[in-house]
């Protein structure tokens, strides 16, 4: 069965300073991963995803993330924040096929202090 | 391109009315999610439908939840009787997930936030 776990459920930066979001997978098959955020008051919009073609992901709005097998992570990193970036990140795993069901960690919400 | 549209974006109502909430999915996808999303419970999937035909209802709370897909471009989720319980954000998402091109993200609305007084 897959899953997904996010360690940490609130995290707070200085804007300008890095941010690290946490994501460690469980898939019994080669995964897809995700990283959706998610602003006030709005639906869950996609930022990123991995298929496999290359370890390092990069995504909209600065954001980047890096598979690693080895450790069963998708961390998220963004090397400078913006006060625009608070926000809640959620980590979703699909093992993609036919079925196109996405597992959601619990979500991490980002603040960002001037 | 248009997104998912979800409606009404916002819902009051008392405890014991019916609810239907709407979602028109992205043209051409074939995969449609419910969600509601809570504090206490975060993001959880309700149902969802290939090709109109419900796969997955094992998310339903209880069968006061009902959903249909009556055609590709339309979805209904139903709460009858609705209680205050009930009251959080649901998300409608849509997705196609092709053969030759696995691991498509999934689309989401900006939701209905439902209160049950």
């Amino acid at each position: 069965a897959q899953s997904v776990t996010q360690l940490g459920s609130h995290v707070s930066v200085s804007e300008g300073a890095l941010v690290l979001l946490r994501c460690n997978y469980s898939s019994s098959v080669p995964p897809y991963l995700f990283w959706y955020v998610q602003y006030p008051n709005q639906g869950l919009q996609l930022l990123l995803k991995y298929t496999s073609a290359a370890t390092l992901v990069k995504g909209i709005n600065g954001f980047e993330a890096e598979f690693k097998k080895s450790e069963t992570s998708f961390h998220l990193t963004k090397p400078s924040a913006h006060m625009s970036d608070a926000a809640e990140y959620f980590c979703a795993v699909s093992h993609g096929g036919s079925q196109g069901n996405l597992i959601f960690g619990k979500g991490t919400k980002l603040s960002v202090k001037p | 391109d248009a997104g998912v549209i979800q409606s009404p974006r916002h819902e009051v109502t008392e405890m014991g009315q019916e609810v239907t909430l709407r979602c028109k999915p992205i043209s051409g996808h074939d995969y449609l999610f419910w969600y509601r999303q809570t504090m206490m419970r975060g993001l959880e999937l309700l149902i969802y439908f290939n090709n109109n035909v419900p796969i997955d209802d094992s998310g339903m709370p209880e069968d006061r939840f009902s959903a249909k897909m009556p055609n590709a471009s339309f979805s209904t989720l139903k709460i009858q009787p609705s209680e205050p319980r009930d009251s959080a954000v649901y998300f409608c998402a849509s997705s196609t997930t092709p053969k030759d091109s696995p691991g498509q993200p999934q689309h989401f609305g900006d939701g209905t936030r439902l209160s049950i007084l």
